[in-house]
């Protein structure tokens, strides 16, 4: 299957401080998607890219969709508690519709 | 907004027993799908549904089956339960109207314990 290496696999920040978390593929992509888990729920979606280059933001976060199309990054700044959670990557291969999945970067926020 | 419905919330299941896991949505997406969820191992396709009518084999569909007899229904059975299917199992749909811009949403999750 897809390989998609996501990383940090955890963060300890301090309330205020930017968040930088990447995931990279072994192949190419059409689409990634940024989710954040919260315990005993499921994945909500954040952010949603479609082409390579795009920068989307969505409040406090920032997403791109890597030129390479095998790489993208998501960026939270400003941390507040309530962004502690499990963030996910997940990548579309093209052609197909299902989505592979980064294994997670743990955050945790300090007030 | 009721989305996407799993049940049950939790279980757990002595091994050897049959068991399903029920999702039903109420967006009317094409496409349906199952995964599991593990430590430390993200987020593993089961099976997937592209269509009422049609399924597929995902990264992991060993020990399961579905079928999807219709648009909103996307049953998960495990016809005899091993400990090594305790996870959290998760029903996704995605609305497939253009492949350019998919997007797939969660349920919220059947814990399963296989004791």
């Amino acid at each position: 299957g897809q390989q998609l290496n996501q990383s940090p696999q955890s963060m300890f920040i301090q309330e205020g401080e930017d968040v930088s978390m990447n995931c990279t593929s072994s192949s190419i992509f059409n689409t990634w998607l940024w989710y954040k888990q919260d315990p005993g729920e499921g994945p909500v979606l954040l952010i949603a890219l479609y082409k390579a280059g795009e920068l989307t933001s969505n409040g406090r976060l920032t997403a791109q969709f890597g030129i390479t199309r095998k790489d993208s990054f998501l960026n939270i700044s400003a941390s507040i508690p309530s962004d502690v959670g499990i963030y996910f990557c997940a990548g579309q291969p093209a052609g197909a519709n299902n989505l592979f999945f980064g294994t997670g970067t743990r955050l945790t926020v300090i007030p | 907004i009721a989305g996407i419905t799993q049940a049950p919330t939790s279980q757990i299941l002595a091994a050897g027993r049959r068991m399903t896991l029920r999702c039903t949505q109420d967006m009317r997406h094409n496409a349906m799908y199952w995964y599991r969820q593990d430590l430390g191992l993200g987020l593993r396709l089961i099976h997937y549904s592209n269509t009422a009518g049609t399924t597929g084999k995902g990264e992991v569909p060993d020990g399961y089956s579905v079928s999807r007899a219709n648009t909103d229904d996307f049953p998960l059975t495990l016809a005899s339960a091993v400990p090594s299917q305790t996870s959290v199992y998760f029903c996704a749909s995605n609305t497939m109207a253009s492949e350019i811009r998919n997007t797939i949403y969660f349920g919220e999750g059947s814990w399963l314990t296989v004791v």
